[in-house]
């Protein structure tokens, strides 16, 4: 089965500066991977998606994501952060056949805070 | 157009109430998701639904958990006989269709607060 793991609970960053949000998979074939954006009191908001293909995918508002095989790995990334960037992130995995009756897969979030 | 809608949006029960969840997908959209997030964890698969069949029903917590859909449109939750450890967050997501290349959208959820 697979598994998502986002090893920081929390991230301070300071507005303007850059962020970068780890996030590890466990799957045995090409898997599917997104984040999502879970702002207070709204739904979650998929930010962008990686299936195949050209392994930096880029997002809505300026954040792109870089799939590395090798590391298991697609963090997600933004060169400048702005307040209303503060929110929960989650990396989620599908299950390679394409089908969706797995469901996706997530890891337990990273609370981005900023700082002014 | 409109996204997906969920009620009610916060529930609080006593232990050993039965609770009905409900969701309205996006219209036209044939596969219909449940998870539930409790406080502190990622989102946890219950089930899905494509048009109103439900393939597999083994991500279900216990037997005290079903769902329903009415052809390609609302489905319900419901938890019978509530425990505390039910108490978390409801989301409901519809998507085109059950390919992972479509992207799920999700309701805002529905807050469950079991006393």
């Amino acid at each position: 089965a697979q598994s998502v793991t986002q090893p920081d609970i929390h991230i301070t960053v300071s507005e303007g500066a850059s962020l970068e949000l780890r996030c590890n998979y466990s799957y045995g074939a090409t898997p599917y991977l997104f984040w999502y954006v879970q702002s207070p009191g709204q739904g979650l908001q998929l930010l962008l998606k990686y299936f195949s293909g050209d392994t930096l995918v880029q997002g809505i508002k300026g954040f792109e994501a870089e799939f590395k095989r090798s590391q298991s790995s697609f963090n997600l990334r933004k060169p400048s952060v702005h307040w209303s960037d503060a929110a929960e992130y989650f990396c989620a995995v599908g299950a390679g056949s394409g089908g969706g009756a797995d469901g996706l897969t997530f890891g337990k979030g990273t609370h981005l805070i900023i700082q002014p | 157009g409109a996204g997906v809608s969920q009620s009610p949006s916060n529930k609080v029960t006593e232990k050993g109430k039965d609770v009905e969840l409900r969701c309205d997908p996006i219209s036209g959209h044939t596969a219909l998701y449940w998870y539930r997030q409790r406080l502190g964890q990622g989102l946890e698969f219950l089930i899905y639904f494509q048009g109103n069949s439900a393939p597999d029903k083994s991500g279900l917590p216990s037997d005290r958990f079903s769902a329903e859909r009415t052809g390609e449109s609302v489905s319900t939750l419901t938890i019978q006989r509530t425990q505390q450890e039910d108490s978390a967050v409801y989301l409901c997501a519809s998507s085109l269709w059950s390919s992972l290349t479509d992207t799920q959208y999700f309701g805002p959820g529905t807050r469950l607060t079991v006393l």
